[in-house]
This record gives structure tokens, C-alpha cells and sequence, in this order.
């Protein structure tokens, strides 16, 4: 039972536009959203995070919205840069719990 | 210091060696986790650290052997592994155990390849 789920494997978008990554999920106890960044052969790495208190967050060019009723949150970047080629992985977790559930990635391919 | 190191970044181990994998971090940290990424996958938990003690092992096989030696440190143990066992093992750390606003901050990694 996936219970956050990244459906769009690959995305591929211009430089200075904007990019725009989904992110849903089944489990209603979440309170917690997380996006990490991962190049090939490193660790992820956090970008931003959001608090199912609030539905939105925003960090310089990255924005990220929840829609709570449609259990559904979005990663925007703009615009979009090179470096930002890479794969970003959606994550939940829930007051109490210990772990991070993650979705299955989507690959930003950032074209010039 | 807003790292997390893991040595060594590559690891080459036959199937009968006895090999350690290591991670540090100094933010203060009291949750210490160990997760293996298989490539085009999500990581994937194994181990979780709460204030030094063992909280929870995801059926993890016990040819890999976690031990976190101080609230710093946190050591995976390798035994008898098998070539399914290669993959990128990542440590992570967080500001406490608890889920939300809890943020986990990952390692560079360490790419093991058993033969």
C-alpha cells in the first residue's frame, strides 16, 4: 500500500520557467510534508517543508502548496534553473511517528 | 556544523568479509536513522536511533549489525552479505525522534558493492 505517491516519473521543463512537481497521499493522520532533492550517487537533501496547519509554504524560488480536502500537495520552483536537475522525492510523517514515508521520486530534467 | 559525514564513500566487500559502515553528526541531534536506496527507488528505511537506544528495525537481516556508540555515532556493522545487498546506505539524522517538524538530514552516502 504506496501511501504517498509521485505519479509523474520524469518531468521535463525550459530554463526560467516554472516547474511544477505533485505529490499525493492516502493516509489522513499525516500532518507533515516534506520535499528532499537528491543528485545521482548523494544523500537527499531538504528543500522545504509544510505543516498540514497551513497550505502554503515558500523558501526564495521554491513554493510548496497543500491542498488538504484533496490530499494533494505541489513543489513549485521558478524559475527553474540547470542545477535543479535532479530527483525530488515527496515525503510524510505524522506526530509520534519515527520515519519519513516516501514517495517514489520524479526525475526534473531542467533543458536549456 | 550542519553535516552529516559517513566514511567510507565507496566499499568494496567480498561476501565472507566483516566491514563497518560509519556516520557522525554534531547538531545536537537524538535520532540517528539508517536507510539503503536501491537505484530509481525511494530510500528505504532500516534503522532508527531515539535518544542512543534501538527503536525500530524494519525486519532487517542480521548480517547487518547497527550500533550508535554515543549520541554522535552511529556504526552499521556488515557481515555475510549477499550481491542484493549493494546499495547506496545513507545515514540521516533529526532533532528528535518524533514525525512532525521534524526534518531528517541526510549523509553524502555510501555506495557498497558486495561481490
Amino acid at each position: 500500500d504506496q501511501q504517498v505517491k509521485q505519479n509523474s516519473p520524469s518531468l521535463s521543463v525550459q530554463e526560467g520557467r516554472i516547474s511544477i512537481l505533485n505529490c499525493d497521499y492516502t493516509n489522513s493522520m499525516f500532518d507533515y510534508f516534506l520535499w528532499y532533492k537528491k543528485y545521482p550517487a548523494e544523500g537527499p537533501t531538504f528543500l522545504i517543508s509544510i505543516s498540514s496547519i497551513k497550505d502554503k509554504n515558500e523558501d526564495g524560488r521554491f513554493t510548496v502548496f497543500l491542498n488538504k480536502s484533496a490530499k494533494h500537495l505541489s513543489l513549485h520552483i521558478v524559475p527553474s534553473q540547470p542545477g535543479d536537475s535532479a530527483v525530488y522525492f515527496c515525503a510524510a510523517s505524522f506526530q509520534g511517528a519515527q520515519k519519513l514515508v516516501f514517495g517514489q521520486g520524479t526525475r526534473l530534467t531542467i533543458n536549456p | 556544523d550542519t553535516e552529516v559525514t559517513q566514511t567510507p564513500k565507496h566499499l568494496v566487500m567480498g561476501m565472507t568479509n566483516k566491514k563497518s559502515l560509519k556516520c557522525e553528526q554534531h547538531m545536537g541531534h537524538r535520532a540517528m536513522y539508517w536507510y539503503k536506496q536501491k537505484a530509481k527507488k525511494p530510500p528505504e528505511l532500516m534503522f532508527v536511533y531515539s535518544y542512543e537506544k534501538l527503536s525500530i528495525n524494519e525486519s532487517v537481516p542480521s548480517r547487518f549489525s547497527p550500533e550508535c556508540p554515543n549520541s554522535s555515532l552511529l556504526n552499521l556493522h556488515l557481515h555475510a552479505l549477499q550481491p542484493e545487498d549493494s546499495a547506496l546506505y545513507l545515514c540521516a539524522s533529526s532533532q528528535t525522534p518524533g514525525g512532525s517538524y521534524n526534518e531528517q538530514f541526510f549523509g553524502p552516502g555510501t555506495r557498497l558493492t558486495v561481490l
